[in-house]
C-alpha cells in the first residue's frame, strides 16, 4: 500500500527565516509527486509536479525537490501570507490507475 | 475561468437523512474526483469519472454512496442514509487530462452527521 509520511506536522517560522518541510514516500512505480497549498476553509491549490528524482522546481520563494524516496519544499525567507498547511501527495503507475495517496500536510505559520 | 465549486458548503444532518452533494467543474475539464478527508486524517480518493463514465470508484466507502455525473458535466454525491463516520469535508476536484496531471480542487463541503 502507497504510504506518504509528511514532517514536521507544525512548523511556526518567524519572516524571513528559512526551512524546508518533508515528504517521505513509499509507493510501488512512482509516476508522479504532487505539493499542493491548502488555505483554511479552501481547497488544495496545485503547486508543482515532479516526476523522476534529481528534479527540482521553484516558484517565488518555494523550491520543491524530489529523490527516490524523500520530497522536499524548501520556503526562502517565508512571509506571513505562505502561511498554510502545505500537502503533498503521490500517483504511482499501475495500469489505468490514477489514484493519488495524500500525506496529512504540515501546517506552517510565518509570524511578521 | 470560474473556479471548481461545490454546493452546498456546509451541511448538518441526522443519521439515516440523506444528504445530496454538488460539483461544478471547470468547464471542458473532462476528468472529474471527489474526495473526502476525515478530521485528524489525510485527504482520501473516492472516486473518478472520465466525461459521464465511472472511471474508478475503487476508494466509495459502502453502497450508501451513490456518484452520479450526468451528461459528463456537474457532479452529485448522494449519502443516503448518512451515519456518523460520514462526517467530513468532500472534496470535488476537475483536470483537464486523464493520468498523472495537476487537479484543480473545489472548497469543499463540510458534512456533519450527529
Amino acid at each position: 500500500e502507497d504510504q506518504v509520511t509528511q514532517s514536521p506536522e507544525a512548523l511556526r517560522l518567524q519572516e524571513g527565516e528559512s526551512s524546508s518541510l518533508n515528504c517521505s514516500y513509499t509507493v510501488s512505480g512512482l509516476r508522479g509527486l504532487f505539493w499542493y497549498r491548502q488555505d483554511p476553509g479552501k481547497g488544495p491549490e496545485f503547486l508543482f509536479t515532479l516526476y523522476s528524482a534529481g528534479e527540482e522546481k521553484e516558484k517565488e520563494r518555494l523550491k520543491a525537490t524530489l529523490t527516490k524516496k524523500e520530497s522536499f519544499l524548501h520556503i526562502t525567507a517565508p512571509k506571513p501570507e505562505d502561511s498554510a498547511t502545505y500537502l503533498c501527495a503521490v500517483q504511482r503507475a499501475s495500469g489505468g490507475s490514477y489514484i493519488p495517496t495524500f500525506g496529512r500536510g504540515t501546517s506552517l505559520i510565518v509570524h511578521p | 475561468e470560474a473556479g471548481v465549486t461545490q454546493f452546498p458548503s456546509h451541511s448538518v444532518i441526522e443519521k439515516g437523512q440523506t444528504v445530496t452533494l454538488r460539483c461544478d467543474p471547470i468547464s471542458g475539464h473532462d476528468n472529474l474526483y471527489w474526495y473526502r478527508r476525515v478530521m485528524g486524517k489525510e485527504i482520501k480518493f473516492l472516486l473518478h469519472f472520465v466525461k459521464e463514465s465511472k472511471q474508478d470508484e475503487s476508494g466509495m466507502p459502502n453502497n450508501r454512496f451513490l456518484a452520479e455525473r450526468t451528461g459528463g458535466t456537474y457532479s452529485t454525491l448522494k449519502v443516503q442514509p448518512a451515519e456518523l463516520e460520514d462526517s467530513g469535508v468532500y472534496f470535488c476536484a476537475s483536470s483537464p487530462r486523464t493520468g498523472f496531471y495537476e487537479q484543480y480542487f473545489g472548497p469543499g463541503t463540510r458534512l456533519t452527521v450527529t
